[in-house]
């Protein structure tokens, strides 16, 4: 089945550090992926997204890696500032080719991205 | 900067209750979504909605479950017999849905407790 994992649960990191989180998925046909923050409270915001035929997209303090080998995708940010501080989620259009035409997403666990100052 | 709305922001209700979620999509987008969030776990699929009609569900939206656009700003999700087991957040999504994005913006979410 699909499925989208996150490898921590928790990352804490002293401001102004870069920050790595990582996510495998398992469906290999997957076309599309997307990392959201998440803030107390809130709804899911869009960060960065990126296609299976890139492995690099960079955005505002942002880079999103894709190594489809390994079926694995990082979201780095630069500079982390307590503002940063939420809950990570990757997540990959669903549908067993991977690319589903309904917007249908996957989402992983979620990673808690700690900003010490 | 448009947005998605919700409302309620919370709703309490009794096992068996029916009860009804409400959003307000982003005005021009096309494609509609409702996801819930069990507390603690991760954002899951409910439903999605093109051209006045369901485009896909999961098995969590079963016979239970329904949704609606009745006029051509709200987007609702009906449950009909609240179980314990529905008690989440809910989010309302939608998307303009073309390539190459398929950035889905979320509300700020609907927290259903079913007593």
């Amino acid at each position: 089945g699909e499925s989208v994992g996150l490898h921590l649960p928790t990352l804490s990191v002293q401001e102004g550090d870069n920050s790595i989180i990582n996510c495998a998925y398992s469906n290999s046909a997957s076309d599309y992926f997307i990392w959201y923050k998440q803030e107390s409270g809130k709804g899911p915001q869009f960060i960065i997204d990126i296609r299976s035929n890139m492995d690099k997209r960079q955005g505002q303090r942002v880079t999103v890696l894709l190594n489809k080998t390994v079926k694995h995708l990082s979201l780095q940010i630069a500079a982390t500032q307590p503002g940063d501080s939420a809950v990570y989620f990757c997540a990959e259009l669903g549908g067993d080719d991977g690319s589903s035409n309904t917007g249908k997403l996957i989402f992983g666990q979620g990673t808690t991205l700690q900003v010490k100052p | 900067e448009p947005e998605v709305t919700q409302t309620p922001s919370h709703q309490v209700t009794q096992m068996g209750q029916e009860v009804i979620l409400r959003c307000v999509p982003i005005s021009n987008h096309l494609y509609f979504y409702w996801y819930r969030q069990i507390l603690g776990q991760k954002v899951e699929f409910l439903v999605s909605f093109y051209n006045n009609e369901i485009s896909e569900k999961s098995e969590i939206f079963d016979d239970q479950f329904s949704v609606e656009r009745p006029d051509g700003s709200n987007f609702t999700l009906k449950i009909r017999s609240t179980k314990l087991e529905d008690s989440a957040m809910y989010f309302c999504a939608s998307s303009p849905l073309g390539v190459p994005s398929y950035e889905q913006y979320f509300g700020p979410g609907t927290r259903l407790t079913v007593t």
